[in-house]
């Protein structure tokens, strides 16, 4: 089966760093995606990993390890609208499919 | 403004009586899909399209048709609806089919009596 794992909720501290961590399992690996969406919004696109490693985007940094199926998402100097569900998804063999995990709802209190 | 629209935003019906939500996007995407949303089940894909006249079913396509006769149109219909298609509804696209993000819509809220 397909599987993703995330951490239904977290809480963290305004100007604290926080770690949102997914593992999966699935046919095959085409890339994994880290999505935010606000309450009552759509999802918005916030990385993107194929290969191994750390890609960093300003106070975003997402890290991929394929062999241990295992990625997380790491925020840095959290502020209030960073208040949100985290969702991490995996595109397995052929591209054609998206899998989301059910989503991180991060709490940030000041 | 690139986006993607999806109509109606809320609706509220009964069991039996067809449905169907639009989905438009003004990017000339090829790759567009459907999802619901669930509490507790996060996004789930319905069925998505690779381009114009190629559709393909996703995890939970029971149901729900879709059809891709233009490339910016991807509608959802429910031919009878059941209170177990209650959810939340996205339609989202992509311009490159394996490593693309995805675009969403606003989403549409449906309630099935």
């Amino acid at each position: 089966g397909q599987n993703i794992d995330q951490p239904t909720e977290m809480t963290a501290t305004e100007g604290a760093i926080v770690q949102i961590n997914c593992t999966y399992q699935t046919s095959g690996f085409n890339g994994l995606f880290w999505y935010q969406q606000h309450a009552g919004e759509a999802p918005t696109f916030l990385s993107y990993n194929v290969l191994d490693g750390l890609e960093e985007k300003g106070r975003f940094s997402s890290f991929l390890s394929r062999s241990k199926g295992y990625s997380y998402l790491l925020l840095k100097e959290l502020q209030m609208k960073d208040s949100a569900s985290y969702l991490c998804a995996v595109k397995p063999t052929g591209g054609f499919k998206t899998i989301f995990g059910a989503g991180t709802r991060l709490f940030v209190k000041a | 403004e690139a986006q993607v629209t999806q109509n109606p935003r809320y609706l509220i019906t009964v069991t039996g009586k067809k449905l169907t939500v639009t989905c438009s996007q003004n990017m000339n995407h090829e790759y567009m899909s459907w999802y619901r949303q669930d509490p507790g089940l996060g996004l789930r894909q319905i069925y998505y399209s690779m381009n114009v006249e190629v559709t393909d079913k996703g995890d939970v396509p029971e149901g729900y048709k879709v059809s891709r006769k233009e490339k910016r149109n991807f509608p959802l219909i429910l031919e009878s609806p059941s209170p177990n298609q209650t959810s939340l509804y996205f339609c989202a696209s992509s311009y490159q089919v394996a490593s693309g993000e995805l675009f969403f819509g606003e989403g549409s809220r449906l309630t099935v009596l």
